[in-house]
């Protein structure tokens, strides 16, 4: 399979910053990339699709302003969490789309206090 | 309706056990099937993908039936460490790598 990583694998924040995710596809080359978010005991949640060199897209109800994605090449996609606060508090995938299937990274942990 | 229906579950199954699992899928466009396993607190990872013609891998089996719009995986002789959500994944034609996912299926293999 291909290989996925994601960094930082957690963070804990003060309301109000930023927080940068990084996704990397360490053995292929990914055009799509996708964001998710899962909280506890709750399925995970599709957020964006991003597409290397364009912009993304996001589902409905996820405010493109707050979350901010770059996909700046076909191994790096960057999830920006901007104006932090604590409901985002949550557990943050990245996947790379690879054959058919998406392979995932291992997750953010962010916890806004 | 939701697009990919699954049990909740949980499944408590005793180790050594036989456990089934089914998932049914809304979209006839769906084109391509799969086996997630996610542990807690973990991210999914690929288990198997679901061919009409079924296919196995080691003590596991999944079967897709189109007609149905039906997806199976079987477990045999459980182990503690399969216990995890299982998530049923189906891939629409022309979503590119998009998928979607069922809300899992929670094993608990017990001594």
């Amino acid at each position: 399979g291909a290989v996925v990583s994601q960094h930082p694998s957690r963070v804990i924040c003060k309301s109000g910053t930023s927080v940068k995710i990084e996704c990397r596809s360490l053995d292929f080359q990914a055009t799509t990339m996708f964001w998710y978010r899962q909280f506890p005991k709750q399925s995970l949640m599709l957020m964006a699709t991003s597409n290397e060199g364009s912009k993304a897209t996001y589902e409905q109800g996820v405010e493109k302003d707050k979350f901010l994605i770059n996909h700046a090449s076909l191994t790096l996609s960057t999830l920006t969490v901007t104006s932090a606060h604590p409901e985002d508090s949550s557990f943050y995938i990245c996947s790379c789309g690879y054959q058919e299937t998406q392979y995932f990274g291992p997750g953010t942990r962010l916890l806004v206090l | 309706r939701k697009e990919v229906e699954q049990d909740p579950g949980p499944f408590n199954v005793p180790e050594g056990a036989t456990v089934a699992f089914n998932c049914t899928y809304s979209n006839s466009a769906s084109q391509s099937f799969f086996w997630y396993r996610q542990d807690c607190r973990k991210e999914p990872k690929l288990l198997m993908s679901v061919y009409s013609s079924g296919n196995e891998d080691g003590r596991f089996t999944a079967q897709l039936n189109r007609a149905s719009q039906y997806i199976s995986l079987l477990i045999r002789d459980s182990k503690l460490s399969d216990s995890a959500t299982y998530l049923c994944v189906v891939n629409v034609k022309g979503g590119g790598n998009k998928l979607t996912f069922g809300t899992g299926t929670q094993l608990k293999v017990e001594l």
